[in-house]
């Protein structure tokens, strides 16, 4: 099956610090991927839609200043979390789905998601 | 009121029963659903899509109700292995492929 990698699976970082986390489509091209976040025993939050060659689309509440997505290529979306701060703690999970028009039942793809802790 | 609701459990079940899990969405016109399991601190996946007949996967077998608005997800046999969360997903008819997560059910299979 189709494989997505996200790195890095794990960050510790500064309070005012930026991170960025990758995601890559391994076998496929992913012209539309998603960012989730995940608090303690909560549900995977979306965050936003990234696609291929234009701008994200942010879900309601979140911050496109704070959190960046790039996806330049049809294999790599990169969110950078700027500022960090603390209550940005969290595991973030990227997705992609192998889109087919005549088929909504494509299975989505996630990647092993980030834990950031911000000290 | 939340796009996907579940409970959140947890389910203690003994090894060997049969558990059963609902889970509810507010968008009538959405048309995908799909149940996937998270292990703890693991990335969710897919455990199976739900169709409006109905289907089975070993002993796992997912239902729609379209009139209702629910999903439900029955495991037969519980094994110790199945102890997880469980998470309906659904994505709304719209043009962006988008998957909306419930908040999980939590089930725990003992010996």
């Amino acid at each position: 099956g189709a494989v997505v990698s996200q790195h890095p699976s794990w960050v510790i970082c500064k309070s005012g610090t930026s991170v960025k986390i990758e995601c890559r489509s391994l076998d496929f091209q992913a012209t539309t991927m998603f960012w989730y976040r995940q608090f303690p025993k909560q549900s995977l939050m979306l965050m936003a839609t990234s696609n291929e060659g234009s701008k994200a689309t942010y879900e309601q509440g979140v911050e496109k200043d704070k959190f960046l997505i790039n996806h330049a290529s049809l294999t790599l979306s990169t969110l950078t979390v700027t500022s960090a701060h603390p209550e940005d703690s969290s595991f973030y999970i990227c997705s992609a789905r192998e889109i087919d028009l005549s088929d909504r039942n494509t299975e989505a793809f996630f990647g092993q998601g980030t834990r950031l802790t911000v000290v | 009121r939340k796009e996907v609701e579940q409970d959140p459990g947890p389910f203690n079940v003994p090894e060997g029963a049969t558990v059963a899990f609902n889970c509810t969405y507010s968008n009538s016109a959405s048309q995908s659903f799909f149940w996937y399991r998270q292990d703890c601190r693991k990335e969710p996946k897919l455990l199976m899509s739900v169709y409006s007949s109905g289907n089975e996967d070993g002993r796992f077998t997912a239902q729609l109700n379209r009139a209702s608005q629910y999903i439900s997800l029955l495991i037969r046999d519980s094994k110790l292995s199945d102890s997880a969360t469980y998470l309906c997903v659904v994505n709304p008819m719209d043009s962006s492929y988008k998957l909306i997560f419930g908040s999980g059910t939590r089930l725990l299979v003992r010996p």
